[in-house]
Protein backbone atom coordinates (compact mmCIF):
# COMPACT_ATOMS: atom_id res chain seq x y z
CA UNK A 1 0.00 0.00 0.00
CA UNK A 2 1.62 2.97 -1.24
CA UNK A 3 -0.72 5.65 0.75
CA UNK A 4 -0.39 8.46 -1.67
CA UNK A 5 -3.81 9.06 -3.25
CA UNK A 6 -3.77 10.99 -6.51
CA UNK A 7 -6.32 12.63 -8.74
CA UNK A 8 -7.63 13.07 -10.91
CA UNK A 9 -5.74 9.72 -13.10
CA UNK A 10 -6.50 11.28 -16.33
CA UNK A 11 -6.81 14.52 -17.56
CA UNK A 12 -7.65 16.01 -20.72
CA UNK A 13 -6.91 19.31 -22.13
CA UNK A 14 -6.36 21.92 -24.58
CA UNK A 15 -3.65 24.23 -24.69
CA UNK A 16 -4.31 27.18 -22.84
CA UNK A 17 -6.12 25.90 -20.11
CA UNK A 18 -5.32 25.67 -16.66
CA UNK A 19 -5.17 21.89 -15.15
CA UNK A 20 -4.54 21.56 -11.57
CA UNK A 21 -3.55 18.26 -9.94
CA UNK A 22 -3.81 16.88 -6.36
CA UNK A 23 -1.86 14.57 -4.20
CA UNK A 24 -2.77 13.15 -1.07
CA UNK A 25 -0.38 11.23 1.42
CA UNK A 26 -0.85 9.40 4.28
CA UNK A 27 -0.65 11.43 7.41
CA UNK A 28 2.55 11.80 9.41
CA UNK A 29 4.93 12.00 6.47
CA UNK A 30 6.67 15.59 6.61
CA UNK A 31 8.29 14.74 3.09
CA UNK A 32 6.25 14.73 0.18
CA UNK A 33 7.56 15.10 -3.68
CA UNK A 34 6.52 15.59 -7.29
CA UNK A 35 7.90 13.75 -10.18
CA UNK A 36 6.84 13.90 -13.87
CA UNK A 37 7.87 11.23 -16.95
CA UNK A 38 7.21 12.64 -20.58
CA UNK A 39 7.01 10.12 -23.36
CA UNK A 40 10.01 8.06 -24.21
CA UNK A 41 12.55 9.74 -20.82
CA UNK A 42 12.96 9.04 -17.40
CA UNK A 43 11.35 9.79 -14.60
CA UNK A 44 12.50 13.07 -13.62
CA UNK A 45 12.24 15.13 -9.97
CA UNK A 46 10.09 18.77 -9.95
CA UNK A 47 9.77 19.33 -6.25
CA UNK A 48 10.11 18.47 -2.84
CA UNK A 49 7.96 19.99 0.14
CA UNK A 50 8.78 19.21 3.90
CA UNK A 51 5.46 20.35 5.48
CA UNK A 52 4.38 22.78 3.73
CA UNK A 53 7.41 24.75 3.04
CA UNK A 54 9.35 23.82 -0.33
CA UNK A 55 12.43 22.62 0.48
CA UNK A 56 14.06 21.73 -3.08
CA UNK A 57 11.98 23.06 -6.32
CA UNK A 58 15.20 22.81 -8.73
CA UNK A 59 13.45 20.66 -11.16
CA UNK A 60 10.21 22.85 -11.54
CA UNK A 61 10.49 23.54 -15.51
CA UNK A 62 9.12 27.51 -15.78
CA UNK A 63 6.80 29.46 -13.74
CA UNK A 64 3.40 27.73 -15.13
CA UNK A 65 3.88 25.76 -13.04
CA UNK A 66 2.73 26.35 -9.04
CA UNK A 67 2.88 23.80 -6.51
CA UNK A 68 1.46 24.41 -2.80
CA UNK A 69 0.95 21.80 0.25
CA UNK A 70 -1.38 23.40 2.47
CA UNK A 71 -1.00 23.02 6.16
CA UNK A 72 1.72 20.53 5.43
CA UNK A 73 -1.07 17.92 4.07
CA UNK A 74 -2.43 17.35 0.61
CA UNK A 75 -0.86 18.86 -2.07
CA UNK A 76 -1.56 20.39 -5.64
CA UNK A 77 0.46 21.25 -8.92
CA UNK A 78 -1.15 23.88 -10.92
CA UNK A 79 0.03 24.07 -14.96
CA UNK A 80 -1.42 27.77 -16.13
CA UNK A 81 -1.48 27.96 -19.55
CA UNK A 82 -0.65 24.27 -19.77
CA UNK A 83 1.40 23.69 -23.25
CA UNK A 84 1.90 20.71 -24.96
CA UNK A 85 5.07 19.63 -23.77
CA UNK A 86 3.53 19.12 -20.22
CA UNK A 87 1.95 16.25 -21.53
CA UNK A 88 2.80 13.47 -19.40
CA UNK A 89 2.43 11.63 -16.30
CA UNK A 90 3.13 13.37 -13.03
CA UNK A 91 3.68 11.31 -10.15
CA UNK A 92 3.70 12.28 -6.51
CA UNK A 93 6.00 10.25 -3.57
CA UNK A 94 6.28 10.68 0.41
CA UNK A 95 8.50 9.35 2.89
CA UNK A 96 8.72 9.88 6.29
CA UNK A 97 11.97 11.91 6.13
CA UNK A 98 14.95 11.86 8.91
CA UNK A 99 15.59 8.69 10.57
CA UNK A 100 13.98 6.27 8.55
CA UNK A 101 15.38 4.48 5.13
CA UNK A 102 13.98 6.64 3.37
CA UNK A 103 12.03 4.67 0.94
CA UNK A 104 10.03 6.88 -1.47
CA UNK A 105 6.50 5.45 -1.86
CA UNK A 106 4.53 6.32 -4.78
CA UNK A 107 0.83 7.52 -5.90
CA UNK A 108 -0.42 5.61 -9.09
CA UNK A 109 0.15 9.49 -11.07
CA UNK A 110 -1.98 11.24 -13.26
CA UNK A 111 -1.11 11.51 -17.09
CA UNK A 112 -1.90 14.86 -18.43
CA UNK A 113 -2.53 14.95 -22.01
CA UNK A 114 -2.82 18.60 -23.53
CA UNK A 115 -4.05 19.02 -26.90
CA UNK B 1 24.78 15.84 -12.63
CA UNK B 2 23.56 12.84 -11.72
CA UNK B 3 22.81 10.27 -15.00
CA UNK B 4 21.33 6.49 -14.14
CA UNK B 5 21.54 4.05 -17.25
CA UNK B 6 19.18 0.85 -17.49
CA UNK B 7 20.36 -1.71 -19.68
CA UNK B 8 18.68 -3.60 -21.70
CA UNK B 9 15.24 -1.64 -22.15
CA UNK B 10 13.38 -5.18 -23.15
CA UNK B 11 14.02 -8.10 -22.01
CA UNK B 12 12.12 -11.29 -22.72
CA UNK B 13 12.61 -14.23 -21.11
CA UNK B 14 10.60 -17.80 -20.53
CA UNK B 15 8.92 -18.63 -17.30
CA UNK B 16 11.07 -20.13 -14.37
CA UNK B 17 14.57 -18.44 -16.36
CA UNK B 18 16.94 -16.82 -13.74
CA UNK B 19 17.34 -13.47 -14.91
CA UNK B 20 20.01 -10.23 -14.68
CA UNK B 21 18.54 -6.47 -14.74
CA UNK B 22 21.38 -4.05 -14.80
CA UNK B 23 22.00 -0.47 -13.68
CA UNK B 24 24.49 2.51 -13.68
CA UNK B 25 25.10 5.47 -12.55
CA UNK B 26 27.93 8.31 -13.17
CA UNK B 27 28.09 9.96 -9.57
CA UNK B 28 29.10 7.77 -6.58
CA UNK B 29 28.18 9.88 -4.13
CA UNK B 30 25.30 8.04 -3.15
CA UNK B 31 23.20 7.73 -0.13
CA UNK B 32 20.79 4.74 -1.22
CA UNK B 33 19.35 3.28 -4.40
CA UNK B 34 15.92 1.78 -5.04
CA UNK B 35 14.25 -1.03 -7.36
CA UNK B 36 11.01 -0.13 -8.17
CA UNK B 37 8.72 -2.12 -10.45
CA UNK B 38 5.65 -0.34 -12.23
CA UNK B 39 2.75 -2.35 -14.12
CA UNK B 40 0.57 -0.76 -16.48
CA UNK B 41 -1.36 2.16 -15.83
CA UNK B 42 0.43 1.97 -12.29
CA UNK B 43 2.03 3.40 -10.03
CA UNK B 44 5.73 2.71 -8.70
CA UNK B 45 5.89 -0.38 -6.54
CA UNK B 46 9.31 -0.02 -4.25
CA UNK B 47 10.99 -3.89 -4.25
CA UNK B 48 14.25 -2.96 -2.57
CA UNK B 49 16.46 -0.13 -1.24
CA UNK B 50 20.14 -0.38 -0.50
CA UNK B 51 21.75 2.12 1.22
CA UNK B 52 25.45 2.92 0.23
CA UNK B 53 27.47 1.08 3.20
CA UNK B 54 25.41 -2.11 2.22
CA UNK B 55 26.41 -4.59 -0.40
CA UNK B 56 23.10 -6.22 -0.91
CA UNK B 57 19.71 -6.60 -0.43
CA UNK B 58 17.33 -9.70 -0.99
CA UNK B 59 13.67 -10.03 -0.83
CA UNK B 60 11.71 -13.27 -1.75
CA UNK B 61 13.40 -14.25 -4.95
CA UNK B 62 14.84 -10.83 -5.81
CA UNK B 63 18.37 -9.87 -4.78
CA UNK B 64 19.89 -6.40 -5.27
CA UNK B 65 23.30 -5.82 -5.40
CA UNK B 66 25.40 -2.68 -5.18
CA UNK B 67 28.85 -1.79 -6.02
CA UNK B 68 28.88 1.95 -5.50
CA UNK B 69 32.74 2.53 -6.24
CA UNK B 70 32.17 1.39 -9.89
CA UNK B 71 28.71 2.78 -10.18
CA UNK B 72 26.60 -0.34 -10.98
CA UNK B 73 23.45 -2.09 -9.30
CA UNK B 74 22.24 -5.36 -10.44
CA UNK B 75 18.70 -6.60 -9.98
CA UNK B 76 18.65 -10.54 -9.62
CA UNK B 77 15.72 -12.19 -10.38
CA UNK B 78 15.52 -16.00 -9.36
CA UNK B 79 12.85 -18.70 -11.29
CA UNK B 80 11.17 -16.03 -13.39
CA UNK B 81 7.27 -16.04 -13.55
CA UNK B 82 4.89 -14.37 -15.59
CA UNK B 83 3.69 -12.37 -13.18
CA UNK B 84 7.20 -10.57 -12.81
CA UNK B 85 6.14 -8.64 -15.79
CA UNK B 86 6.32 -4.92 -15.43
CA UNK B 87 9.04 -2.29 -15.68
CA UNK B 88 11.84 -2.68 -13.42
CA UNK B 89 13.14 1.12 -12.77
CA UNK B 90 16.24 2.42 -11.11
CA UNK B 91 16.92 5.24 -9.03
CA UNK B 92 19.65 6.83 -6.93
CA UNK B 93 19.25 9.60 -4.01
CA UNK B 94 22.90 11.42 -3.98
CA UNK B 95 24.83 11.98 -1.01
CA UNK B 96 23.21 15.34 0.55
CA UNK B 97 19.61 15.58 -1.40
CA UNK B 98 16.11 13.99 -0.99
CA UNK B 99 15.43 13.53 -4.51
CA UNK B 100 15.92 10.21 -6.65
CA UNK B 101 17.20 10.26 -10.14
CA UNK B 102 15.88 7.52 -12.29
CA UNK B 103 17.15 5.56 -15.25
CA UNK B 104 14.07 4.53 -18.18
CA UNK B 105 13.76 1.15 -16.63
CA UNK B 106 13.60 -2.46 -18.22
CA UNK B 107 10.52 -3.62 -19.55
CA UNK B 108 10.12 -7.40 -18.61
CA UNK B 109 7.81 -10.38 -19.92
CA UNK B 110 8.06 -13.51 -18.56
CA UNK B 111 6.65 -15.86 -21.33
CA UNK B 112 4.53 -19.01 -19.57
Amino acid sequence: EAGVTQFPSHSVIEKGQTVTLRCDPISGHDNLYWYRRVMGKEIKFLLHFVKESKQDESGMPNNRFLAERTGGTYSTLKVQPAELEDSGVYFCARDRGRGTKNIQYFGAGTRLSVL
Amino acid sequence: KQEVTQIPAALSVPEGENLVLNCSFTDSAIYNLQWFRQDPGKGLTSLLLIQSSQREQTSGRLNASLDKSSGRSTLYIAASQPGDSATYLCAVRKTGANNLFFGTGTRLTVIP
